[in-house]
C-alpha cells in the first residue's frame, strides 16, 4: 500500500510578513544549536547557528532566539518571501561529541 | 552548492541488485555523516566517520555497509534491501576539533540521492 507520510506542522504567511519558526529541544546538556532549510529535492542548507552563552543572534533577515530555560529555539524570518518556502529543521549538539539530533521540521509556505 | 556531492541522484534498484552510493566532500573537513530521510520519519543518523574512522553505526542493519576511503570521500555499499529502505540518503560532512569532537560542528549536506527499492 501506499506510505503515509510524516506529518509536519505547517506555517503559512503572507508575503512580506514575518515568520516565526519554533522548536523545542529536550537535552538540557545541548550547547550548540542549528537551523537548516530543506527545499524541495534538495539537501539541508544550514541557516544560523547559535551557542548556548548566548540567547539571541542575527543573520541576513534571520534571527534565531534560544531560552534555555524553556529548551526553546525560533527561527524570526523578516519579509519572508516565496523563496523561503521550505521546510526548517533545528538540530542541537548535545556536548557529547559531533553528533546532531534534528526535530522533525516545521513547513513554511508563503502565499504571493 | 554546499561543497558536498551525491552520486546519483536518483537511483531505483531491484531486493537483490548491488549498488552504491558515493559522497564527496571539498570542504576539508575531518567528518563524514550518512543520514536516512524517509517520509515517515525525520532526519536519522546512520554512521559517523571520524579521520576515517567508524564512531558510530546507529543500529543500522548490516544490508548497509559504509566505507571512507579518505577524508574526502564517503560510500554506502547496498545489497538485498528492502522496499522500506526506500528514502533520501543523505551525505554531511564536518570539522571536528582535534580533541576527537567539539560542540560547534556544524555539517554541511549534500543533495542526497533518492533511493527506490523495488
Amino acid at each position: 500500500g501506499e506510505s503515509v507520510g510524516l506529518h509536519l506542522p505547517t506555517l503559512s504567511v503572507q508575503e512580506g510578513d514575518n515568520s516565526i519558526i519554533n522548536c523545542a529541544y529536550s537535552n538540557s546538556a545541548s550547547d550548540y544549536f542549528i537551523w537548516y532549510k530543506q527545499e524541495s529535492g534538495k539537501g539541508p542548507q544550514f541557516i544560523i547557528d547559535i551557542r548556548s552563552n548566548m540567547d539571541k543572534r542575527q543573520g541576513q533577515r534571520v534571527t534565531v532566539l534560544l531560552n534555555k530555560t524553556v529548551k526553546h529555539l525560533s527561527l524570526q524570518i523578516a519579509a519572508t518571501q516565496p523563496g523561503d518556502s521550505a521546510v526548517y529543521f533545528c538540530a542541537e549538539n548535545n556536548n557529547a561529541g559531533n553528533m546532531l539530533t534534528f526535530g522533525g521540521g516545521t513547513r513554511l509556505m508563503v502565499k504571493p | 552548492e554546499t561543497g558536498v556531492t551525491q552520486t546519483p541522484r536518483h537511483l531505483v534498484m531491484g531486493m537483490t541488485n548491488k549498488k552504491s552510493l558515493k559522497c564527496e566532500q571539498h570542504l576539508g573537513h575531518n567528518a563524514m555523516y550518512w543520514y536516512k530521510q524517509s517520509a515517515k520519519k525525520p532526519l536519522e543518523l546512520m554512521f559517523v566517520y571520524n579521520f576515517k574512522e567508524q564512531t558510530e553505526n546507529n543500529s543500522v542493519p548490516s544490508r548497509f555497509s559504509p566505507e571512507c576511503p579518505n577524508s574526502s570521500h564517503l560510500f554506502l555499499h547496498l545489497h538485498t534491501l528492502q522496499p522500506e529502505d526506500s528514502a533520501l540518503y543523505l551525505c554531511a560532512s564536518s570539522q571536528v576539533g582535534l580533541a576527537g569532537g567539539g560542540s560547534t560542528d556544524t555539517q554541511y549536506f549534500g543533495p542526497g540521492t533518492r533511493l527506490t527499492v523495488l
